[in-house]
C-alpha cells in the first residue's frame, strides 16, 4: 500500500551533501511529506515533515516542489553515524496509518 | 521529542506459547497508537491501528485472533502474539501520535508519530 518511490540505495563519503529524492505520484491534496530515519534493529526515527516549499530542521532540510509530486530530504554534510535506511511517505488520508516503502539504503564511506 | 517505550525488547519462546508485548507512551497521552511487523532486510508492514477503549483495526491479512490487541488506557498498549509459531519470529515495533500543542489535544492524522524501539520476537 505504500505510494511513495525512492532509490534502493545510496553511497556517500564523510562530510558530504547527501540529496534523497522520493516520489509521491498518488499523494492526496491533504496529505503531509514526511521522511523517518531507521538504523537496524531499531524503531524508525522522525527526521522532517513539510506540505510544500523548503523546511528546514536542526538535522535535514526537505525541498518539496509546487506539484508535490517529488520530495527531496537533504542531509548537510553526513556522517558515518547517517548510515541508515531513509523513508518517504505520505500522510494525512490514511488516518495517520503509515504505509512504509522499501525505503532508500544509505551508507556512508570514511 | 515524545517517548515510546516497548517491553521485553526481545523475547524467545517455545511453539505454542503467547507472548505479550506492551507498547507505553510515556510523557503524553495516545488516544491511537500502531502495531508493524518487520522481517530482516525488509521495511516496515503496518498490522493494525490500537483505539483505546474500542476494538482495534486490522490490515487485510493479518489475522485478528491471533494478534490480540489491547488498548486500555492512553498510554498502554499490548500485542499479545497468540500459539507463537517459528513463522511469527519477526520484529514488532510500535508507534503512537503525539498531540502537540499541550496537552489534552488529540493527534491528528499528520502529527508526528513516534516509533518504540522495537521489540526480537524468536520463536523456537
Amino acid at each position: 500500500l505504500a505510494k511513495t518511490t525512492q532509490p534502493i540505495s545510496m553511497d556517500s563519503y564523510e562530510g558530504q551533501e547527501v540529496n534523497i529524492t522520493c516520489s509521491h505520484n498518488n499523494i492526496a491534496t491533504n496529505d503531509y511529506i514526511t521522511w523517518y530515519q531507521q538504523f537496524p534493529s531499531q524503531g524508525p526515527r522522525f527526521i522532517i515533515q513539510g506540505y510544500k516549499t523548503k523546511v528546514t530542521n536542526e538535522v535535514a532540510s526537505l525541498f518539496i516542489p509546487a506539484d508535490r509530486k517529488s520530495s527531496t530530504l537533504s542531509l548537510p554534510r553526513v556522517s558515518l553515524s547517517d548510515t541508515a535506511v531513509y523513508y518517504c511517505l505520505d500522510r494525512g488520508s490514511t488516518l495517520g496509518r503509515l504505509y512504509f516503502g522499501r525505503g532508500t539504503q544509505l551508507t556512508v564511506w570514511p | 521529542g515524545a517517548v515510546v517505550s516497548q517491553h521485553p525488547s526481545w523475547v524467545i519462546c517455545k511453539s505454542g506459547t503467547s507472548v505479550k508485548i506492551e507498547c507505553r507512551s510515556l510523557d503524553f497521552q495516545a488516544t491511537t497508537m500502531f502495531w508493524y511487523r518487520q522481517f530482516p532486510k525488509q521495511s516496515l508492514m503496518l498490522m493494525a491501528t490500537s483505539n483505546e477503549g474500542s476494538k482495534a483495526t486490522y490490515e487485510q491479512g493479518v489475522e485478528k485472533d491471533k494478534f490480540l490487541i489491547n488498548h486500555a488506557s492512553l498510554t498502554l498498549s499490548t500485542l499479545t502474539v497468540t500459539s507463537a509459531h517459528p513463522e511469527d519470529s519477526s520484529f514488532y515495533i510500535c508507534s503512537a501520535h503525539g498531540a502537540g500543542g499541550g496537552r489534552g489535544r488529540l493527534a491528528g492524522p499528520t502529527d508526528t508519530q513516534y516509533f518504540g524501539p522495537g521489540t526480537r520476537l524468536t520463536v523456537l
